[in-house]
């Protein structure tokens, strides 16, 4: 167990609905990363914030958005849902943002757009 | 931009023995990190192994260590007496070093069988 909660674990839903997805990082930890994992390929980057920041963009769609909270826990909206948005969202977190500290990953939240 | 590659889709390695898993990047930047991470068929995803670009000393834990050719961009993972619980698969990650940009770029991944 790394510390970091993710909910729901999975979630089915149907195109062109919205969802949100949570992330609870480890206590202590101000830095949250989310992950697409889609069927089989590796993980996308997709947007990393920090105690309330956004610090940096992956291959982010624009009809997904995220954000961090003050209690610091996360969530990633998915909206227009299409059938290539199904995969697994891993949320990680870190102590901090700049210096290397490791990243503990979430079990992920499984989508599956029908 | 940079680019992680592993050329490796899948490997297989008989119990006991070693094996190396691939992994070449490309960057202009000097200053970055490394790491091999394992997600198993539960798809946790967890850290195996992690190398500063700044150190010259190939990092090792426990079973396993890197072979990381700064010049060539390389960083091989080499898995010592391999152990059932190690099938699964690895990716390659590269992270930029510099101040402002901490995005994490992973390579496809490399499927690792071990066979009893």
């Amino acid at each position: 167990d790394s510390g970091v909660t993710q909910t729901p674990k999975h979630l089915i839903t149907a195109t062109g609905q919205r969802v949100t997805l949570r992330c609870s990082p480890r206590s202590g930890d101000l830095s949250v990363y989310w992950y697409q994992q889609s069927l089989d390929q590796g993980l996308q980057f997709l947007i990393h914030y920090y105690n309330g920041e956004e610090r940096a963009k992956g291959n982010i769609l624009e009809r997904f958005s995220a954000q961090q909270f003050p209690d610091l826990h996360s969530e990633l909206n998915l909206s227009s849902l299409e059938l290539g948005d199904s995969a697994l969202y891993f949320c990680a977190s870190s102590v901090a943002a700049g210096e290397i500290y490791e990243q503990y990953f979430g079990p992920g939240t499984r989508l599956t757009v029908t | 931009a940079q680019t992680v590659t592993q050329s490796q889709p899948e490997m297989s390695v008989q119990e006991a023995e070693t094996v190396t898993l691939s992994c070449t990047y490309d960057t202009s930047e000097s200053d970055y990190y490394l790491f091999w991470y394992k997600q198993p068929p539960s798809r946790q995803m967890i850290l195996v192994i992690r190398q500063e670009a700044y150190k010259q000393q190939n990092a090792t834990e426990n079973r396993f260590s890197v072979n990381f050719q700064k010049a060539a961009k390389s960083f091989s993972l080499k898995i010592s007496d391999s152990q059932l619980g190690d099938a699964a698969m690895y990716f390659c990650a590269y992270r930029s070093g510099s101040s402002g940009t901490y995005k994490y770029i992973f390579g496809t991944g490399t499927r690792l069988k071990v066979l009893a």
